[in-house]
């Protein structure tokens, strides 16, 4: 059974740093799109970063330079580390497989985690 | 702001027919066969319903049905339920530089 389960959510201070972990089951992570896709209190799912097969990577405007998105293969996670977090970062993070890239290839999102909330505020 | 359009909310009666709509460019939804549509209840994480446009995944209902003319493409739910009330979401492959506006707004179902 494909499970995706997240972890690493909290309050956080503006400009504090968070990383966030989802673990993986019943497939392996480094052999899909995996991206992080996020849900603001009360608004719709934005997108945040992908890793792609191949361990490229890619990133919204709106966090390019702040967060890292990575994976450990041999525990099957991914993860998203948060740097110079605002208060508009504040949303639920799902970790999800699939995702696109503009030369040709897309992948629906066909599993998502639980999500895990983080809330940056003083 | 999303790339992709969908109205803010629909509504139906139990049994009725509605669809919602996404509609987007030629450099997404009307350029690629990669539409897909996510059903998503308060506080729970969204769920494939459709992907390439009209395909199913295993386990979804058949009341459920996806489509596309042009740059718009389109969900339709078929004798509504109660249970089908949710947030549904849009999602198209884009060939923009920078995959923003990967998803659209979403748009509120209601079952009156």
């Amino acid at each position: 059974e494909v499970q995706l389960v997240e972890s690493g959510g909290g309050l956080i201070q503006p400009g504090g740093s968070l990383r966030l972990s989802c673990a993986a089951s019943g497939f392996t992570v480094s052999s899909n799109y995996m991206s992080w896709v996020r849900q603001a209190p009360g608004k719709g799912l934005e997108w945040v970063s992908v890793i792609y097969s191949g361990g490229s990577t890619y990133y919204a405007d709106s966090v390019k330079g702040r967060f890292t998105i990575s994976r450990d293969n041999s525990k099957n996670t991914l993860y998203l580390q948060m740097n110079s977090l605002r208060a508009e970062d504040t949303a639920v993070y799902y970790c999800a497989r699939g995702g696109s890239s503009n030369s040709g290839s897309y992948f629906p999102f066909d599993y998502w985690g639980q999500g895990t909330l983080v809330t940056v505020s003083s | 702001q999303s790339a992709l359009t969908q109205p803010a909310s629909v509504s139906g009666s139990p049994g009725q027919s509605i669809t919602i709509s996404c509609t987007g460019t030629s450099s997404d939804v009307g350029g690629y066969n990669y539409v897909s549509w996510y059903q998503q209840h308060p506080g729970k994480a969204p769920k494939l319903m459709i992907y390439d446009v009209s395909n199913r995944p295993s386990g979804v209902s058949n009341r459920f049905s996806g489509s596309k003319s042009g740059n718009t493409a389109s969900l339709t739910i078929s004798g509504l339920q109660a249970e089908d009330e949710a947030d549904y979401y849009c999602s198209s492959y884009t060939s923009s530089s920078t995959l923003e506006g990967v998803f659209g707004g979403g748009t509120k179902l209601t079952v009156l």
